[in-house]
């Protein structure tokens, strides 16, 4: 595949349930990150992974969300007993390099929690 | 706390015209700065990014960047009604592992 793929595209939860959600970045490219965002935001931090090493998780909210690219390409961003203010769309983007590299997106997953 | 400032529009210009997209940015020792297109429903698309202060041109569109001012702002030349989406500013700081920082973005509406 040429870009960055996500899964799945759309995700309903019932507050409570623990989420999934993967991303295969492009081939090749070594940092990986996540991103939330709320509607009518612009997308916002959550972690940053350069091959498998986590190396930036500041921007989880909460002790909830974890994530994790055990071998240096699919990432899995998991969050436990979901709220409703988990509710946004989760963006994974990859790039080549680090610092400063021009950053592909995914298509996103939405998650919707009832 | 780092900020990246837009103005969320909508912006509204006829078919032809051109748009002026503005951002502004607090941290003084941001590198790297980057405009995506975002249409309703869909992901960031990157259009344009500018690392030096001055202007750079890619087609319709030209990104013109002042660090000085710390001032970043994307030109749409001859719009288009596909031009239409919202505008995201990105700006990755310094010390960062290449986080971006993002505004909220400007929504663009171009009328035929």
């Amino acid at each position: 595949g040429a870009g960055v793929s996500q899964s799945p595209r759309y995700k309903v939860a019932k507050r409570g349930q623990d989420v999934a959600l993967r991303c295969d970045p492009i081939s090749g490219h070594v940092s990986l990150f996540w991103y939330q965002q709320a509607l009518g935001q612009g997308p916002e931090f959550l972690t940053y992974f350069q091959n498998e090493a986590q190396l930036d998780k500041s921007g989880l909210p909460s002790d909830r969300f974890f994530a994790e690219r055990p071998e240096g390409s699919v990432s899995t961003l998991k969050i436990q007993r979901t709220q409703q203010e988990d509710s946004a769309v989760y963006l994974c983007a990859s790039s080549l390099g680090g610092a400063g590299d021009t950053q592909y997106f995914g298509p996103g997953t939405r998650l919707t929690v009832l | 706390q780092k900020e990246v400032e837009q103005n969320s529009g909508p912006l509204s210009v006829p078919e032809g015209a051109i748009a002026s997209l503005n951002c502004t940015y607090s941290d003084r020792g941001s590198q790297s700065f980057f405009w995506y297109r975002q249409y309703s429903g869909k992901s960031p698309e990157l259009i344009m990014s500018i690392y030096s202060n001055g202007d750079k041109e890619d087609g319709r569109f030209t990104a013109q960047l002042n660090k000085a001012s710390q001032y970043v702002s994307l030109l749409i030349r001859d719009s288009q009604p596909s031009d239409s989406a919202t505008y995201l500013c990105a700006v990755n700081i310094e010390g960062s592992q290449g986080n971006l920082i993002f505004g909220k973005g400007t929504k663009l509406s171009v009328k035929p």
